[in-house]
């Protein structure tokens, strides 16, 4: 069965950088776009942008441009989401979620606590 | 961008109570919509596409409809797993931009 592994939480100070991974199986890593969406603490979700398995091109919200990297390694069939000079209100829930067709949200990663303080 | 607002933000109701809440897009976007259940400490599951296309496995109780600007998700007789969190999505232009959510709450 499909599944998306996220990594574990992460604890940053102010400035600093996150990485994020997403491990998937169960279908061929190439043949779904992933989607990072993030989700502060008692807030709605927002998208931060898309990643291509295929050909490692990728596509920002512009609210992350300049601060966020979405890269993939095929080896591992894993994904991964960078976001730099972090603040306090990047803290949030991130998700990484596939794309076979029009729609996002196929499947789900469990999500991974980003917690920015000082 | 394509601003999208969902009403109400919250409601109330019981089981077996039906539910209607609306998303509007501020430009026509066809029936490029989908909605999107969230429980609370989980993730996002896609209910439905092309705003009225049922994903498999979800209960037939709920309904999309609605085209162009205005789009409507209707729970039929309302379960305890329902309480939950729901997003709209369109999904014609770059940036993706979800609705706010209304958060079906137990009366």
């Amino acid at each position: 069965q499909v599944q998306l592994v996220q990594s574990g939480a992460e604890a940053r100070e102010p400035g600093a950088s996150v990485k994020v991974s997403c491990k998937t199986s169960g279908y061929t890593f190439t043949g779904y776009y992933i989607h990072w969406v993030r989700q502060a603490p008692g807030q709605g979700l927002q998208w931060m942008g898309w990643v291509n398995p295929n050909s490692d091109g990728a596509h920002y919200a512009q609210t992350f441009q300049g601060r966020v990297t979405m890269t993939r390694d095929t080896t591992i069939s894993t994904v991964y989401m960078e976001l730099s000079s972090l603040t306090s209100d990047d803290t949030a829930v991130y998700f990484c979620t596939s794309n076979s067709g029009t729609y996002l949200g196929d499947y789900w990663g469990q999500g991974t606590l980003v917690s920015v303080s000082s | 961008d394509i601003q999208v607002t969902q009403s109400p933000s919250s409601l109330s109701a019981s089981v077996g109570d039906r539910v209607t809440f609306t998303c509007r897009a501020s430009q026509d976007i066809r029936n490029n919509l989908g909605w999107y259940q969230q429980r609370p400490g989980k993730a996002p599951k896609r209910l439905i596409s092309a705003a009225s296309s049922l994903e498999s496995g979800v209960p037939s109780r709920f309904s999309g409809g609605g085209s162009g600007t205005e789009f409507t998700l209707t729970i039929s007789s309302l379960q305890p797993e329902d309480f939950a969190t729901y997003y709209c999505l369109p999904h014609v232009t770059y940036p993706l931009i979800f609705g706010p959510g209304t958060k079906v709450e137990i009366k």
